[in-house]
């Protein structure tokens, strides 16, 4: 089946420095949805993605869409410590999602 | 707008026993999709309902299974647990329509003793 790899799988910084998390796949993606669950919660979703080299903002946060549509990046500039948790990029229809591995940010002051 | 409901939010059971958990969507979803969640695994897709129909199945068992009512609540049955089925396990509802984002609740916590 689709698999949706993603990098780093933890990162550990300081409060005020930019964070990247990268999802990659190996076929070409219909969509690109981003989720947020924070310790001992829940996937909330942040974002889609459904065109080639799209990019959204959301206050701090960036998102892109490869040009091949087979990866994706989340950018967060000046971390704060409500940042905490871990990202996952998703692919499919809202019904049926694949995720991707994660990424685990922790913020620090 | 209340949210997604799951029930129990932690559960206990021993090996070889049944566990049935139960999701209420959001009112007008009438999509319920199912995930477990392991931290070797991470996110896994279980099954979606849609109008009370299977509609979507991932790469699960058949030990996993589930149903839902005409109201949209939809639950989900374990039968003879193992070890490995200590998960979070979370629903999402959604519309069910192309690019609409899923809502998940809480989850519930099965730990197999």
């Amino acid at each position: 089946g689709q698999q949706v790899m993603q990098i780093p799988q933890y990162q550990h910084v300081q409060e005020g420095e930019d964070f990247t998390t990268y999802c990659n796949s190996s076929t070409t993606l219909s969509n690109i949805q981003w989720y947020k669950q924070r310790p001992g919660g829940h996937p909330v979703f942040l974002i889609q993605l459904v065109k080639s080299g799209e990019v959204k903002k959301q206050k701090r946060l960036t998102f892109q869409f490869g040009e091949a549509k087979k990866n994706s990046s989340l950018h967060i500039t000046a971390t704060q410590t409500t940042d905490v948790g871990t990202y996952f990029c998703a692919t499919g229809t809202a019904s049926k999602l694949t995720f991707g591995t994660g990424t685990r940010l922790q913020v620090t002051l | 707008k209340a949210g997604v409901t799951q029930t129990p939010r932690y559960l206990i059971k021993t090996r070889g026993q049944q566990v049935t958990l139960s999701c209420s969507p959001i009112s007008g979803h009438r999509s319920v999709s199912w995930y477990q969640q392991t931290p070797g695994q991470g996110l896994q897709f279980l099954f979606e309902y849609f109008s009370e129909t299977q509609r979507n199945k991932g790469n699960f068992p058949g030990r996993f299974s589930g149903r839902q009512f005409s109201n949209s609540r939809s639950e989900m049955n374990v039968s003879t647990l193992e070890l490995g089925d200590s998960a979070l396990y979370l629903c999402a509802s959604s519309l069910g329509n192309q690019n609409t984002e899923a809502f998940f609740g809480q989850g519930t916590r099965l730990t197999v003793v």
